[in-house]
């Protein structure tokens, strides 16, 4: 049973289109996230939600669209894709509350590729 | 602002045993994270730091200090399996919840 699950795992579109990433966590975790790995590896956090409330925004362009119907859904949906929007897009989930460490839980990433 | 810093890359030989330093610059400090990514995978979680000292697990050891900015994860018995890249991650907390950025990682070369 998979415990952050993101789909697809793979995305080749072409520039100007638009393009959602779902994610699912079944850990019961309060708090779920977007980050973006780009072709250098960094890891960089986009979004954060604690039961469905946004509470993190990193200054990411509007054409990205967090949703969260739920606590255990954050969806991530892409307007006007660019070239530099190419990236893998990991979906996390943590516990935050006492007693827990607040460690980070990843989906498999989904590897968006725009031509 | 934040920000943390850890080498680019770094080699060791297998048995041996590895140190990779990070350090950190942060307000509203509340934890450490050690994760390690292989290629083409997820990140997974390696070790949690909140107080000052040394946490260890297994080959794996974690060490802080708070009053440095400073933390270093410590592989021991390397093993070929260990060549990955290891985040240094630091959570911090800020209005309405908390955030965890991480360094550009460290990657790891282990050779036989």
């Amino acid at each position: 049973d998979t415990a952050v699950s993101q789909t697809p795992k793979y995305l080749v579109t072409q520039m100007g289109n638009d393009k959602s990433i779902k994610c699912e966590q079944n850990l019961g975790h309060d708090t779920m996230y977007w980050y973006k790995q780009d072709s250098k590896k960094f890891l960089k956090i986009m979004f954060s939600y604690n039961n469905k409330e946004l509470i993190i925004n990193e200054t990411v362009p509007n054409r990205f669209s967090p949703k969260s119907p739920d606590k255990a859904h954050l969806n991530l949906h892409i307007n006007s894709l660019e070239l530099g929007d190419s990236a893998v897009y990991f979906c996390a989930s943590s516990q935050e509350r006492i007693p827990n460490t607040g460690e980070l839980f990843f989906g498999e990433g989904s590897r968006l590729t725009v031509l | 602002g934040q920000n943390i810093d850890q080498p680019t890359e770094m080699t060791a030989t297998e048995g041996a045993i590895v140190q990779i330093n990070c350090t950190y610059q942060t307000s509203g400090f509340n934890g450490l994270f050690w994760y390690q990514q292989h290629a083409g995978e997820a990140p997974t979680f390696l070790s949690y730091n909140v107080l000052d000292g040394l946490e260890e697990k297994g080959r794996f050891s974690s060490f802080l200090s708070r009053s440095k900015g400073y933390s270093y994860l410590l592989l021991k018995e390397l093993q070929m399996k260990d060549s990955a890249s290891y985040l240094c991650a630091v959570r911090s907390f800020h209005t309405g919840g908390f955030k965890t950025i991480f360094g550009a990682g460290t990657r790891l070369f282990v050779k036989a």
